[in-house]
């Protein structure tokens, strides 16, 4: 397996423009997590998804943030309109069932998307 | 807000020596997991220590957890320069929400 694929890598883009943040998981984690990651603030959860149902949405921070999963294999975290105060990198993250209690899991994390709002 | 705190914020250690890093928590857990993270790069699982284990090992790597204090430590043994990265604890809580700390930066020189 590839592991958790994110797209892009990087992206610049201009205060008050949309941005869409891809992810596709491993293949079976049924987990799928969205974090932030800024020196300020560290890792921030935003929202995590359990086969393809939002679970927990309260870390988004407005409303400029919303985030779907329309199957097992893609999830986007779109922002708009974008402002500079979004600057950071966004991390997908997947895990697989939780209803195992005999493995030692954890959750694999993706490279990472570095977004720059100017 | 985060439910983790890692402690020390940073750490420079010499090739061989152990690093120790601890890790405190404010609510009940299901798990603590550690990670470790290389200058921009993701994060990397480490080791998971359920809340009914109080110590757990995977090659160089110690875990201990104690429930009571809330509070966790991760030890590397024999510290290589390959090792230098950032490192963080992670509890799960109920529902299955991983919160992060802030991390510990470990700086081992060679």
């Amino acid at each position: 397996d590839a592991g958790v694929i994110q797209s892009p890598r990087h992206e610049v883009t201009e205060m008050g423009q949309e941005v869409t943040l891809r992810c596709k998981p491993i293949s079976g984690h049924d987990y799928l997590f969205w974090y932030r990651q800024t020196m300020m603030r560290g890792l921030e959860l935003l929202i995590y998804f359990n086969n393809n149902v939002p679970i927990d949405d309260s870390g988004m921070p407005e409303d400029r943030f919303s985030a779907k999963m329309p199957n097992a294999s893609f999830s986007t975290l779109k922002i708009q309109p974008s402002e500079p105060r979004d600057s950071a990198v966004y991390f997908c993250a997947s895990s697989p069932p939780h209803r195992s209690t005999l493995a030692n899991y954890g959750y694999t994390f993706g490279s990472g998307t570095r977004l720059t709002v100017v | 807000s985060q439910q983790g705190e890692e402690d020390p914020q940073a750490l420079s250690i010499q090739e061989g020596e152990n690093a120790t890093m601890n890790c405190s928590y404010k609510t009940s857990i299901n798990n603590l997991q550690w990670y470790r993270q290389n200058s921009g790069r993701g994060l990397v699982h480490l080791i998971l220590i359920r809340s009914n284990e109080r110590e757990k090992h995977s090659g160089r790597l110690r875990v201990t957890l104690d429930t009571s204090k809330k509070s966790s430590s991760l030890l590397i043994t024999a510290s290589r320069a390959a090792d230098t990265a950032s490192y963080f604890c992670a509890t799960e809580t109920g529902g299955f929400k991983t919160i992060f700390g802030a991390g510990t930066r470990l700086f081992v020189k060679a």
